[in-house]
């Protein structure tokens, strides 16, 4: 049972404008919340993290934000450019999870930024 | 070596084989794991140790078995191969626990082919 989803398989964005990926979760026991980013043939990347005590967290170009009672994150990249294109996959962790410090990953939103 | 290193970085296999995926961080990090990537499934954890000596399943445990001898490798073995296990392996480890962070850093990845 997906318990991190990430409902749009991909994303097309102009370069300059805004990119917004979405990720909902299930489990309201989550309490850290990670962002990676994909490029092909390559591992994943840590990219920006929220605890849920926090409701945004910011670092350069990105910004994460949490809404806590809608299960719902979102990453804002402003502004997009064209290196900013690959999969950005939503993880999150929970202390009560039977896998120990695993992490939980959606399936990943593919990201197109266009000159 | 810096971060975590995979090997071999893609292998074709015959169906019934044995193969072990290996892996080997020199950051003295704790907690190690696998993960599979397959399209449109995302990240899958598979096994998991949180420390040397330990291991544990997680979400797609069959058909493999992975061992902690030392804090640095992991190796990820399939006993028999079969066609579903083609797939991208992913290994990574955190140093939760230690410095607190459940930020993971992954390898580069294998790519499996089980022909």
């Amino acid at each position: 049972d997906q318990q991190v989803k990430q409902n749009s398989p991909s994303l097309s964005v102009q370069e300059g404008r805004i990119s917004i990926l979405n990720c909902d979760y299930t489990n309201s026991m989550f309490d850290y919340f990670l962002w990676y980013k994909k490029y092909p043939a390559e591992g994943p990347t840590f990219l920006i993290s929220i605890s849920s005590i926090k409701d945004k967290n910011e670092d350069g170009r990105f910004t994460v934000f949490l809404n806590k009672s809608a299960k719902h994150l979102s990453l804002h990249i402003v502004p997009s450019q064209p290196g900013d294109s690959a999969v950005y996959f939503c993880a999150a962790y929970t202390p009560n999870s039977n896998s120990g410090y695993a992490l939980n990953f959606g399936k990943g939103t593919s990201l197109l930024v266009t000159p | 070596i810096a971060g975590i290193t995979q090997a071999p970085t893609s292998q074709i296999l015959a169906a019934g084989r044995r193969m072990t995926l290996r892996c080997t961080q020199d950051m003295r990090h704790n907690a190690m794991y696998w993960y599979r990537q397959d399209l449109g499934l995302g990240l899958r954890l598979i096994h998991y140790s949180n420390t040397a000596g330990t291991t544990g399943k997680g979400e797609v445990p069959d058909g493999y078995s992975v061992s902690r001898a030392n804090t640095d490798d992991f190796p990820l073995t399939l006993a028999s191969a079969v066609p579903s296990q083609t797939s991208v392996y992913f290994c990574a480890s955190s140093d939760w626990g230690v410095s607190g962070s459940i930020e993971q850093f992954f390898g580069p990845g294998t790519r499996l082919t089980v022909l």
